[in-house]
């Protein structure tokens, strides 16, 4: 199993380009999620699927669009990048513990993004 | 809406003592507490995690306790070693949503 896969690794975008960050998991997990990591921010939610056909916002969904396009894939969307999206993204998927929303994230390695 | 705080956000610690990290979380309603691990460059991984049916778990060298009633749960590390150094999060997932809200991270260095 290659577990959590998003590509690409490194982009570098000018302001006002657009581009999609993609996500793919065969763990045959429901919920998916998105992250970005700021130095001495932590991880932030962006956008999560708790399962497919469904998506939700987290904490700062402003400037992303995300698509479930099936189990297993969850792209993000930057329409019309800028500065301040500079950031690593992380893409993970979450083992379900049986009830409840607990269980483990797996995450991707990670999307160091730099807008210029 | 959810809040989960984590302190300190940076400790040192001398090779072998003990590390202490502590979260309070918002939601009454939470009933799943784990702890990440992030070494510099790498993915989050989780190490430890605690339903809130018990008040303590242990796995080797770590272990975290869980305090519902005052809505806090802490990361112990004992005999603390090198490798330890990294970014640890908590987070407390909301029951009945999906939403996988963490802290804010401590940095934690082990001095040899």
């Amino acid at each position: 199993n290659a577990g959590v896969t998003q590509t690409p690794k490194f982009q570098v975008l000018k302001t006002g380009q657009s581009m999609t960050l993609q996500c793919a998991q065969d763990m045959n997990h429901n919920s998916m999620y998105w992250y970005r990591q700021d130095p001495g921010m932590g991880l932030r939610l962006i956008y999560y699927s708790a399962s497919e056909g469904t998506t939700d916002k987290g904490e700062v969904p402003n400037g992303y669009n995300v698509s479930r396009l099936n189990k297993r894939e969850f792209s993000l969307r930057l329409e019309s990048a800028a500065p301040s999206q500079t950031s690593v993204y992380f893409c993970a998927s979450r083992r379900k513990l049986g009830d409840g929303a607990g269980g483990e994230l797996f995450f991707g390695e990670g999307s160091r993004l730099t807008v210029l | 809406g959810e809040n989960v705080e984590q302190h300190p956000s940076t400790l040192s610690v001398q090779e072998g003592d003990s590390a202490v990290i502590k979260c309070t979380y918002s939601d009454s309603a939470s009933n799943y507490f784990p702890w990440y691990k992030q070494e510099l460059g790498k993915r989050p991984q989780l190490i430890i995690d605690i339903r809130s049916n018990v008040g303590e778990k242990k796995d080797q060298r770590i272990a975290v306790t869980l305090n519902k009633t005052a809505k806090h749960f802490s990361l112990h590390i004992t005999e603390t070693q090198p490798e330890d150094s990294a970014v640890y999060f908590c987070a407390a997932p909301t029951s009945g949503t999906y939403k996988y809200i963490f802290g804010t991270g401590t940095r934690l260095k082990v001095l040899a």
